[in-house]
């Protein structure tokens, strides 16, 4: 059973067109939501931490959100330097550092 | 402030040899956690080394191994390598406090041949 699903799979939009990017998730106590942006061949970069139902978190733009069975990475007005794999992943209420459970990414591109 | 650092960037193997890959923490960082990203997907969960012990294990077999010594740095071995061992293998660092953020290095890629 997956604990955590992305979609779309893949994402394509024209630069300066708005739209977001879907996590639904199934554990069953949430420590926190965490979104990485991934370029080709290198690791995960860390973007955002969302802990409790409610929360919303920006930077630039990318503005993340949080409910109790989903999050959204809204990106407005995107750029080509935007485009990545941006990776969602959870960790579960657990004592010490739990691991991250992720999805498998939505991959993005922007067209200039 | 050096982020978290991976050695080797690349490596080939052949099946039935074994390989260790290396990862020095970000500063200030005391857990090392290790993750296989193949092609496509997303990382899954190894290992994870706290205080020179392994404290959580994922669903992988006894051919995949690690260490931690003292600095905190972190070692992970594979013997007996299969094709299917082919990926992307990343460290991340973090605290063990209440934040509990994990940040990556930039991964070695593993070809086994």
């Amino acid at each position: 059973e997956d604990q955590v699903t992305q979609s779309p799979e893949a994402l394509r939009l024209q630069e300066g067109e708005s739209s977001s990017l879907n996590c639904s998730y199934t554990v069953s106590g949430l420590r926190g939501l965490f979104w990485y942006r991934q370029d080709p061949g290198k690791g995960p970069e860390f973007l955002f931490t969302l802990y409790s139902a409610g929360e919303e978190k920006e930077k630039e733009r990318l503005k993340a959100t949080l409910t109790k069975k989903e999050s959204f990475l809204h990106i407005t007005a995107p750029k080509p330097e935007d485009s990545a794999t941006y990776l969602c992943a959870v960790q579960e209420w657990h004592s010490g550092n739990t691991p991250l459970v992720f999805g498998k990414g939505t991959r993005l591109s922007v067209i200039a | 402030d050096a982020g978290v650092t991976q050695s080797p960037t690349h490596l080939i193997k052949t099946r039935g040899q074994q390989v260790t890959l290396r990862c020095s923490p970000k500063s200030g960082h005391d857990t090392v956690s290790w993750y296989q990203q193949a092609l496509g997907q997303g990382p899954q969960f190894i290992f994870q080394y706290y205080e020179e012990e392994e404290r959580q294990r994922g669903n992988f077999p006894d051919r995949f191994s690690g260490h931690q010594f003292p600095n905190y740095s972190s070692e992970l071995n594979v013997n007996a390598l299969l094709l299917g061992d082919s990926a992307l293998y990343l460290c991340a660092s973090s605290y063990r406090g209440t934040k509990n953020i994990q940040y990556f290095g930039a991964g070695t890629r593993l070809s086994v041949l």
